[in-house]
């Protein structure tokens, strides 16, 4: 089955504590991204990948870093999550050109 | 700087009425605009409108684009509770790296009462 599969889908941490989200494509996507959802906010893009080993900044990059090693992941790092970074975060990937395949989201509290 | 707009940001209707969801956008290099579902979990996938005056239609759901007034509507004939969501209005752009940018609207949540 194609899909998009994050872990963990819910966590709660502390303030300074480094954590990784993974992100998982079975589809063979060039194509990978990361958004955070927050109310009245819509959905904002992190991070965005073209491929292996090219990322790049999307509109709210700080405080967070991703890598690409290979082509079906694409995690996202959080090296000292603050209050502010509780959100529901969502990653996504494509084909070039292609409609974004979403995953089923991460719900994240940092206290 | 490139934006999406969605109206209304809400609504509450009953089972059986027609609704038509709008999305006006204002950006540089266009290549299409996408409509999304949002229940509970992730966004799942409706429509991908590219040309100007050609509807897209799945069951009682429609859309179509207007790329020379900046807007698409989304349109759910003969509502259900099950079509309570958020729906989501993106715009697909060329970004400066020659790589496709998305931009979310800030989404409609309906409403759908029996």
């Amino acid at each position: 089955e194609a899909q998009v599969t994050q872990n963990p889908r819910y966590l709660i941490t502390v303030t300074g504590k480094k954590l990784t989200v993974t992100c998982s494509q079975n589809m063979n996507h060039e194509y990978m991204s990361w958004y955070r959802q927050d109310p009245g906010l819509g959905l904002r893009q992190i991070y965005y990948s073209m491929n292996v080993e090219v990322t790049d900044k999307g509109d709210v990059p700080e405080g967070y870093k991703v890598s690409r090693k290979e082509k079906r992941n694409f995690p996202l790092i959080l090296e000292s999550p603050s209050p502010n970074q509780t959100s529901l975060y969502f990653c996504a990937s494509s084909f070039r050109q292609g409609t974004p395949f979403f995953g089923q989201g991460t719900r994240l509290t940092v206290v | 700087e490139d934006k999406v707009v969605q109206s209304p940001l809400s609504l509450v209707v009953h089972e059986g009425d027609t609704v038509t969801l709008n999305c006006s956008y204002e950006v540089t290099n266009f290549r299409s605009l996408l409509w999304y579902k949002q229940e509970k979990k992730a966004p799942t996938f409706l429509f991908m409108l590219t040309s100007s005056g050609i509807e897209k239609k799945s069951g009682r759901l429609s859309s179509i684009l207007d790329k020379k007034e900046l807007f698409s509507i989304l349109n759910i004939t003969a509502t259900q509770t099950g079509d309570s969501a958020v729906y989501l209005c993106a715009v697909v752009v060329l970004g400066v790296n020659r790589d496709d940018k998305i931009i979310f609207g800030k989404g409609t949540r309906l409403h759908i009462l029996p």
